[in-house]
């Protein structure tokens, strides 16, 4: 059972364009995690959201928890290639294990 | 400071033959997490360690598999009779605390099994 999905599943854009990145539930998650995974590494933690409605920028991206913490969104402003990578969103529903969604791949092109 | 590592980073093994998987985790650190990935894919969850103690093992896929935890610091995931389906890349995460959502990952083990 998929608990955590993301859509789209691949997405390719140019440089200077927006988008807009989605991880939805039927479950509610007690915190949301997004990690961006580059070939040959592993997850690099972004960003936690832990109250509904929460809205966190970093730099060229927000991430928003929805009301209900049952999904959330990652916005990329002006993408650059150095964005390119593997967005994960996982949550956690308590302390221990997380649920990963299968990711969205972003390709930037230049 | 250092931080998650993992040995070897590439294992070709032959189809039958056991494999240990290592894992470093960030020192004080005292949660461990092992997840598996299939290209481009999201992380299944295999197992969590909280000091050298395991209390959830069932995201382990067979009894092929298991894992241990020594000292509370490093941590071997053991593939016995490996099997095709069991190539994919391995990644261990360390948390501060068993209450922390944050995980901390290694570059992984990538694993083919000939």
């Amino acid at each position: 059972t998929q608990l955590l999905e993301q859509s789209p599943q691949f997405l390719s854009i140019q440089e200077g364009e927006n988008l807009t990145v989605y991880c939805n539930s039927s479950s509610v998650f007690s915190s949301l995690q997004w990690y961006r995974q580059e070939p040959g590494e592993g997850p690099v933690l972004l960003v936690t959201v832990v109250t509904g409605g929460e809205v966190k920028k970093l730099k060229r991206l927000t991430f928003q928890f929805g009301d209900a913490r049952k999904d959330s969104s990652l916005h990329i402003t002006a993408a650059q290639p150095g964005d390119t990578g593997l967005y994960l969103c996982a949550g956690a529903r308590g302390a221990g294990k997380s649920t990963f969604g299968d990711g969205t791949t972003l390709t930037v092109k230049p | 400071g250092a931080g998650v590592s993992q040995s070897p980073s590439n294992k070709v093994t032959e189809k039958g033959k056991d494999v240990e998987l290592r894992c470093d985790p960030i020192s004080g650190h005292t949660a461990l997490y092992w997840y598996r990935q299939s290209l481009g894919q999201g992380l299944e969850f295999l197992i969590y360690f909280q000091g050298n103690s395991a209390p959830d093992k069932s995201g382990l896929p067979s009894d092929r598999f298991s894992a241990e935890r020594t000292g509370g610091s490093v941590s071997t995931l053991t593939i016995q009779r490996t099997q095709q389906e069991d190539s994919a890349v391995y990644l261990c995460a360390s948390s501060l605390r068993y209450t922390s959502y944050e995980q901390y990952f290694g570059p992984g083990t990538r694993l083919t099994v000939t």
